[in-house]
């Protein structure tokens, strides 16, 4: 099956640096590789997402980037803010029909003022 | 208006003691499932169904067992718990289905179980 991992465990950055935060996966049939946001107490929501006939995604500060070949792909977020702390999880999955969702094993951002 | 909501979101129990959670989806999605969350963070899937229709069962044990009425609703019936089953569980949903491309999974807020 599928085996997602993700780098680092744990990351802090100033206010303002840029965090970058990188999975690897398995199963070269994944193609949809979303990234979810878990803040302390709360539900891990979706924040982006990519598909394998894209290489780079950008959402405001956020963006994602996608080697098939390699088979990585990365989370970055510029300018960061102290709402950017949380924990975060990558995931791979086929993409279609009833697929779950592997995810990578999380990443502590703490942003630091 | 929650989209997906689990209940309770709280619960505290003596080992050897049977519990349900139960989840409910208003997305009109096709696929539910549930996710262990220990507390070293890791989602680790443990269910997932389509339909009312059981499609993924990831190794877990058989003291767990889903149920799903109808395909808004997911519940999970645990017996016999153990110290070890104390984690968050989450319920989730996305659209599935064979022909759907959107795999984006809503979660609910969880249910935080502990153990004594």
């Amino acid at each position: 099956g599928e085996n997602v991992e993700q780098h680092p465990s744990t990351l802090s950055v100033q206010e303002g640096d840029s965090a970058v935060i990188k999975c690897t996966y398995s199963d070269s049939a994944s193609n949809y590789f979303p990234w979810y946001k878990q803040e302390l107490g709360k539900r891990p929501q979706l924040i982006i997402d990519i598909r394998s006939n894209v290489g780079e995604k950008k959402d405001q500060r956020i963006a994602v980037t996608l080697n098939k070949t390699a088979k990585h792909f990365s989370l970055h977020i510029t300018e960061t803010q102290p709402e950017d702390s949380a924990v975060y999880f990558c995931a791979a999955s086929k993409g279609f029909g009833n697929e779950k969702l592997t995810f990578g094993t999380g990443t502590r951002l703490t942003i630091i003022p | 208006d929650t989209a997906v909501s689990q209940t309770p979101k709280y619960l505290v129990t003596q080992m050897g003691n049977d519990k349900s959670i139960k989840c409910e989806q208003n997305l009109g999605h096709d696929t539910m499932y549930w996710y262990k969350q220990d507390s070293k963070k890791f989602l680790k899937i443990m269910f997932s169904y389509n339909n009312k229709e059981l499609i993924i069962n990831e190794t877990v044990p058989n003291r767990f067992s889903p149920k799903s009425p109808d395909k808004a609703h997911l519940n999970l019936h645990i017996n016999s718990l153990e110290l070890g089953d104390s984690a968050v569980y989450f319920c989730a949903s996305s659209p599935g289905g064979a022909l759907q491309k959107n795999t984006e999974a809503f979660f609910g807020q969880g249910t935080r179980l502990t153990v004594v």
